[in-house]
């Protein structure tokens, strides 16, 4: 089966950095994405990891560690708009070429003045 | 680019009538279609999954006679809630993935369904 699991919510500064951790378990893996949704809003796409190691987007940076199963989202600079939830999501190795992603229940950040 | 539109955003229906919802991919062609339900607080749920031309593949305990979804073209796909309960009350939100090789999935703005 799958698993994804990452911390329910979190609160940090305006201005500071946060690391949002997504740990998972799947079968078979092809990636593991980071979205961020705000409330009453569909998720919109921050970054796809496939290999293991950092990706850094501007503010925004995610990491990957296959063998550890292990992910993170991190944002630096946070701004009050950066509240929202972000979720997690695993792309399993279906075999059938469905692609489906399996989502974490999302880590709800909020950014304080 | 890879915009999805979804329609309507927001809709309030009676209690055992139907209520479709479309979900269109405006600058690609979406072989794939994904159809999620997502309640308050909770994380994005898979409810099916669709390709162009053949039936949806639905996720344990969904029920595919009552969400009814139609993928008839490359750039549409709708999910209709047959005979609606307040209980399926939810937020919808669909998401498309290209002919690319890339894995990504781009949302719709999804639909709040009000079964009143």
């Amino acid at each position: 089966g799958q698993n994804i699991d990452q911390p329910t919510e979190m609160t940090a500064t305006e201005g500071a950095i946060v690391q949002i951790n997504c740990t998972y378990q799947t079968s078979g893996f092809n990636g593991l994405f980071w979205y961020q949704q705000h409330a009453g809003e569909a998720p919109t796409f921050l970054s796809y990891n496939v290999l293991d190691g950092l990706e850094e987007k501007g503010r925004f940076s995610s990491f990957l560690s296959r063998s550890k199963g292990y992910s993170y989202l991190l944002l630096k600079e946070l701004q009050m708009k950066d509240s929202a939830s972000y979720l997690c999501a695993a792309l399993p190795y279906s075999g059938a070429g469905s692609y489906q992603l399996t989502f974490g229940k999302g880590t709800k950040l909020s950014v304080i003045p | 680019g890879a915009v999805v539109s979804q329609h309507p955003s927001w809709v309030i229906c009676k209690s055992g009538t139907s209520v479709k919802i479309e979900c269109r991919s405006l600058d690609f062609q979406a072989t794939t279609m994904f159809w999620y339900r997502q309640f308050p607080k909770q994380s994005l749920m898979l409810m099916a999954t669709s390709n162009e031309g053949s039936k949806a593949t639905y996720e344990q305990g969904v029920e595919k006679d009552k969400f009814l979804i139609n993928h008839a073209s490359l750039t549409l796909s709708t999910l209709t809630v047959t005979s609606a309960h307040p209980e399926d009350s939810s937020f919808y939100i669909c998401s498309a993935r290209g002919t690319s090789s890339s894995y990504e999935q781009y949302f719709g703005p999804g639909t709040r369904l009000t079964v009143t």
